[in-house]
């Protein structure tokens, strides 16, 4: 099984500053890696696919990079909208995983 | 727009089954990858079962030989048998859509809550 590995954990943020997200794949997955966002008591939402192919509807401050085994996902200009957790997910492999999730607050 | 809404949750008795149902529209559930992800109470995500296009499924340890995915192509609807519930299954379970060859998850449902507790 790949295990991903975000950090941080948890991160207390405010407006307008920018946000750094990583996750850490135990091996090689390629670009087979996607970012979602929960916000309290709803579904996930898709942020990023691909690494760092931008999804419609999606405000243009999320982004993603990296490829192999590290990735991140930038928040510029964080807004008091983006308090959530965030997630990574990989499908370089059949057993697909998530990260363990970091979770967002804004002061 | 695209739509999944998922039905019976509820509460069940460890060892007891259940059965969730995840209806589709704008989203045909036949032609695309379908997942059901779970969510523990206060916890992360984590995957549970598979269903290519081809109709390849695949399960996670966790729930291998308890819990059938399937679809209904008919009805545009995914489906989830579970059966030998027990306490750690208690989750709010979600079912999601791909459109991507990538696989990633495109559309997610509202989330179907299942508690299992005597």
């Amino acid at each position: 099984e790949i295990v991903l590995t975000q950090s941080p954990d948890f991160q207390s943020v405010t407006p307008k500053e920018k946000v750094t997200i990583t996750c850490r794949a135990s091996r090689s997955i390629g670009s087979s890696l996607h970012w979602y966002q929960q916000k309290a008591d709803q579904s996930p939402k898709l942020l990023i696919k691909y690494a760092s192919q931008s999804i419609s509807g999606v405000p243009s401050r999320f982004s993603g990079s990296g490829s192999g085994t590290d990735f991140t996902l930038t928040i510029n200009s964080l807004e008091a909208e983006d308090a959530a957790t965030y997630y990574c997910h990989q499908t370089g492999s059949i057993a697909i995983t998530f990260g363990q999730g970091t979770r967002l607050e804004i002061k | 727009e695209v739509q999944l809404v998922e039905t019976g949750g509820g509460l069940v008795q460890p060892g007891g089954s259940l059965r969730l149902s995840c209806a589709a529209s704008d989203f045909t559930v036949s032609n695309n990858y379908m997942i059901w992800v779970r969510q523990a109470p206060g916890k992360g995500l984590e995957w549970v079962s598979v269903i290519y296009s081809d109709g390849t499924t695949y399960y996670a340890d966790s729930v291998k030989g308890r819990f059938t995915i399937s679809r209904d192509n008919s009805k545009n609807t995914l489906s989830l048998q579970m059966n030998n519930l027990r306490a750690e299954d208690t989750a709010v379970y979600y079912c999601a859509g791909s459109l991507s060859g990538y696989y990633s998850l495109d559309y997610w449902g509202q989330g179907a809550r299942v508690t299992v507790s005597s």
